[in-house]
């Protein structure tokens, strides 16, 4: 299996701070990277697609990056409503599998 | 718009079958996505445990894969997981979710508890 190291595991942030999440693949994906964002009690929302693709309706302070093996996501300016958990996902090969997640807090 | 509506039981007793169903609205599954299950671990690890093609044919997770069955009912326009000889280690939050090259659309997830 592909294994997706998210870092960091938690994170605080000021209001308008940029703030960047990183995912580290144990082999190449190609880009086949999605980044998701989840409120408490709500149900993940696909925020990034091929690894820098902004998905429809997703604020343009989010933008992601990376290739090979190494991908972030970036928010630049947080606001209170981007507290939330987030997580990275890999289509590229199967079984697809998750980043262990990134809890961002306001501070 | 696409919507996703997990139901099933909150508490299933160890050994036996948890058995959940996905209500999908507002789209035909037959016409195209691939529809998983996804589940969350208390402490939020992820998993993708399989899902049905719009075709009918399944593809499961290796580490699920003597336990898992996903089904579905075109005339319900549902599709369901069965996962077999549950352990307290199968709690979690269940998922489904449509997949076309990421999961654009997600259930709002049931949390289901093995125990005694």
């Amino acid at each position: 299996d592909i294994q997706m190291t998210q870092s960091p595991a938690s994170l605080s942030a000021s209001l308008g701070e940029t703030v960047s999440i990183e995912c580290l693949a144990s082999e190449g994906i190609s880009n086949d990277l999605a980044w998701y964002q989840q409120k408490s009690g709500k149900s993940p929302q696909l925020l990034i697609y091929a690894a820098s693709r902004l998905q429809d309706g997703v604020p343009s302070r989010f933008s992601g990056s990376g290739s090979g093996t190494r991908y972030s996501l970036k928010i630049s300016g947080m606001q209170p409503e981007d507290e939330a958990d987030y997580f990275c996902q890999q289509s590229y090969k199967y079984p697809w599998t998750f980043g262990g997640g990134t809890k961002l807090e306001l501070k | 718009e696409i919507q996703l509506q997990e139901s099933g039981p909150g508490l299933v007793k160890p050994s036996q079958s948890l058995s959940l169903t996905c209500s999908v609205t507002g789209y035909t599954i037959t016409s195209g996505y691939d529809w998983s299950w996804i589940r969350k671990f208390p402490g939020n690890k992820m998993e993708w445990m399989g899902y049905i093609s719009y075709s009918g044919s399944t593809n499961y997770n290796p580490s699920l894969k003597s336990r898992i069955s996903i089904t579905r009912d075109t005339s319900k326009n549902q599709f369901f997981l069965q996962l077999n000889s549950v352990t307290t280690e199968d709690t979690a939050t269940y998922y489904c979710a449509g997949y076309y090259s990421h999961f654009d659309y997600w259930g709002q997830g049931v949390m289901v508890t093995v125990s005694s």
